[in-house]
């Protein structure tokens, strides 16, 4: 069955730096990979989808990228800011009906000013 | 409303006992899923509506957990006999196409169950 790995539980870096976060896949490729963002105590918000045949998605500051050979999925947040603290979950197809998401354990990042 | 909506926000239940948990969609979404999160986890799939069909529920942990979705819109989320290790956060999701469809999925804000 497909698992996800977040490599990094959390990740601590100063205002305007870039956050660089980690999701590697196991199984098959998916047709399409997700982040979401979550604050606690919140669900998880959609940020960005990026599918099998693109290499690279930006929206404003944040950027995906898409590497089916590596299994892996980078997502950066140019120019950092405190308000960018939260967990951010990756998510992909668990079953090839396209009936549920497998999503990793998050990544919590915290942005110091 | 504008989101999805869960009710109710936080549940205490007593070991044994039965609870009912509601989400409602945004309006005219044709997928609902239910998602469990337990504390530092990713959220866990539980089952998957397509209007009022369930057409997955291979995340269902056991047959104490049920949901429906009679009219397409509304889900409800059912747990019987309650056990410690069901404690976790109870999310609802919906998005407007079929399936995980490469659409955003909106989410609920949970409801956090809490097995005493």
């Amino acid at each position: 069955s497909q698992k996800i790995e977040q490599n990094s539980e959390a990740l601590n870096i100063q205002e305007g730096k870039t956050a660089t976060l980690t999701c590697n896949y196991t199984n098959y490729s998916p047709a399409y990979l997700q982040w979401y963002r979550q604050d606690p105590g919140r669900g998880p918000v959609f940020l960005l989808l990026i599918r099998e045949n693109e290499k690279e998605k930006r929206k404003e500051r944040l950027k995906v990228t898409f590497d089916t050979t590596l299994k892996q999925s980078l997502f950066h947040i140019t120019a950092s800011q405190p308000a960018d603290s939260a967990t951010y979950l990756c998510a992909l197809l668990a079953n090839q009906a396209g009936t549920a998401l497998i999503f990793g354990k998050g990544t919590t990042l915290s942005v110091s000013s | 409303g504008a989101g999805v909506s869960q009710s109710p926000r936080y549940k205490v239940a007593k070991r044994g006992q039965d609870v009912a948990l509601r989400c409602d969609p945004i309006s005219g979404h044709v997928s609902l899923f239910w998602y469990q999160q337990a504390l530092g986890q990713g959220p866990e799939f539980l089952t998957y509506f397509q209007n009022e069909a369930q057409l997955d529920k291979s995340g269902l942990p056991s047959d104490r957990f049920f949901a429906e979705r009679p009219e397409g819109s509304v889900s409800t989320l059912k747990i019987q006999r309650t056990q410690q290790e069901d404690s976790a956060v109870y999310l609802c999701a919906s998005s407007l196409g079929a399936g995980t469809g490469g659409s955003e999925a909106f989410f609920g804000q949970g409801t956090r169950l809490t097995v005493v």
